[in-house]
């Protein structure tokens, strides 16, 4: 199975201020028709989680333009140019090129 | 707009079989793959598997033994089952709808496995 790993696992944000967290995956995420299988889910406190990005770069309905993903390979980010308060939980990578998909640790992004 | 709505026993005994059912509001299965995903108390996400529109099935080969999903499309739904449970297949099970990413859930049920 592919790995995924988060940095950092904890994350304290300031409201208005950016942030990003870092995920990698222990083999390539690029498939053969061009495009990265990465997906962001946040996980809101006492929530199911919801889907933010997918195949890397792409927002999913309704997320604001404030987040936004970028990345190739192993290596993905997201990052967050204004952080709300709202924006709080715990924020999940996962790679969908080979089953069975995985989940990244999770970071936990949380109000200083 | 597609809602997910999940049910299921959430108390088994040790050996018993799980049993949930994910019913499929204001969409259709064409398309899609249709998935489960878990999360142990306080710990991360894994994926059990999924079924597409015409049937067929993937699992996580951790689980592949005991694992089975299937759909009604006649009832909008589709179920999963996993055998032989055990107190580490405690936790909080979701259904989910796939194609580019997972972009509906349900609910979520939680699931206690105690003797």
């Amino acid at each position: 199975d592919i790995v995924m790993t988060q940095s950092p696992l904890s994350l304290p944000v300031t409201p208005g201020e950016p942030a990003s967290i870092s995920c990698r995956s222990s083999q390539s995420l690029l498939h053969t028709n061009g495009y990265n299988y990465l997906d962001w889910y946040l996980q809101k406190p006492g929530q199911s989680p919801q889907l933010l990005m997918y195949m890397g770069s792409n927002r999913a309905s309704g997320v604001p333009d404030r987040f936004s993903g970028s990345g190739s390979g192993t290596d993905f980010t997201l990052q967050i140019s204004r952080v709300e308060a709202d924006d709080v939980g715990v924020y999940y990578c996962m790679q969908a090129v080979q089953t069975p998909p995985t989940f990244g640790p999770g970071t936990r992004v949380d109000i200083k | 707009q597609v809602q997910l709505q999940q049910w299921g026993a959430g108390l088994l005994k040790p050996s018993e079989t799980l049993s949930l059912t994910c019913g499929v509001y204001g969409g259709s299965f064409g398309g899609y793959y249709w998935s489960w995903i878990r999360q142990p108390p306080g710990k991360g996400l894994e994926w059990i598997g999924e079924i597409s529109h015409s049937g067929y099935t993937n699992y996580n080969s951790s689980l592949k033994s005991r694992v089975t999903i299937s759909l009604d499309t006649s009832k909008n739904q589709f179920s999963l089952k996993l055998s032989s449970v055990s107190v580490a297949d405690t936790a909080v099970y979701y259904c989910a709808r796939s194609l580019n990413g997972m972009d509906v859930w349900g609910q979520g049920t939680t699931v206690t496995v105690s003797s």
